[in-house]
């Protein structure tokens, strides 16, 4: 039983460009999370969703951020235009249901250069 | 608004020795607590989860107790070892499904 897979686990970009950061949950987890570490500060909650619907986005940067889950595949965060305030360890989580402890990816590390 | 404070921020101890986190948090009405390790550029590593209803929580050399009415959680090392320095991290959550409120965690470090 594969844990939560993050990909790519390493990503550079340009600023203005693009980023897409994938996250797989382990098998049976309905519920991801997204968190963000940016360096030397702790991690902090960016974004809640279930299947097709997002539960709780109170972290997220009003703009540039955006997230989904879809029916099937992976979970995706989005940042366009990415600015070098950006860089970051983004971390996905899931769990079963809210009632279990969550299971934590290796994480993406994004640099903008 | 959840806020979690990690005591202390570092630490620095001789194999073997036994020693002890402190986490806590302002509001004590949460429904879980969860403690982490996280090595340097890697992920994190569920270590105890304590849910509201319990005192402590036990897993190896590794034992964790929760206080909710004071707002305190411990964490427990038994006889440590070099491979157990890492950051450990220390995340309340405060109703069922909800995000998870870390603190800035304890880097710990144990010389041989």
């Amino acid at each position: 039983n594969a844990g939560v897979m993050q990909n790519p686990r390493h990503l550079v970009r340009r600023r203005g460009q693009e980023a897409r950061l994938r996250c797989s949950p382990m098998k049976g987890h309905s519920h991801v999370y997204w968190y963000r570490q940016l360096p030397e500060e702790g991690l902090k909650f960016m974004v809640y969703l279930q299947k097709e619907n997002i539960i709780d986005e109170s972290g997220m940067p009003k703009e540039r951020f955006s997230a989904e889950f879809p029916k099937e595949g992976p979970s995706i965060l989005r940042i366009q235009q990415v600015v070098r305030g950006d860089s970051a360890a983004y971390f996905c989580a899931s769990s079963r249901t809210g009632d279990y402890g969550y299971t934590f990816g290796s994480g993406t590390r994004l640099t903008v250069v | 608004k959840q806020e979690v404070t990690q005591i202390p921020a570092a630490l620095s101890v001789p194999e073997g020795e036994n020693l002890v986190l402190n986490c806590s948090f302002t509001d004590s009405a949460i429904y879980n607590l969860q403690w982490f390790r996280q090595d340097p550029g890697k992920g994190l590593t569920s270590l105890l989860l304590i849910q509201s209803s319990q005192r402590e929580q036990t897993s190896g050399r590794l034992n964790a107790s929760l206080d909710k009415s004071s707002g305190r959680s411990t964490l427990y090392i038994a006889a440590s070892q070099p491979g157990d320095s890492a950051t450990y991290l220390c995340a309340v959550m405060e109703t069922s499904g909800s995000r998870l409120t870390f603190g800035e965690g304890t880097q710990l470090t144990v010389n041989p």
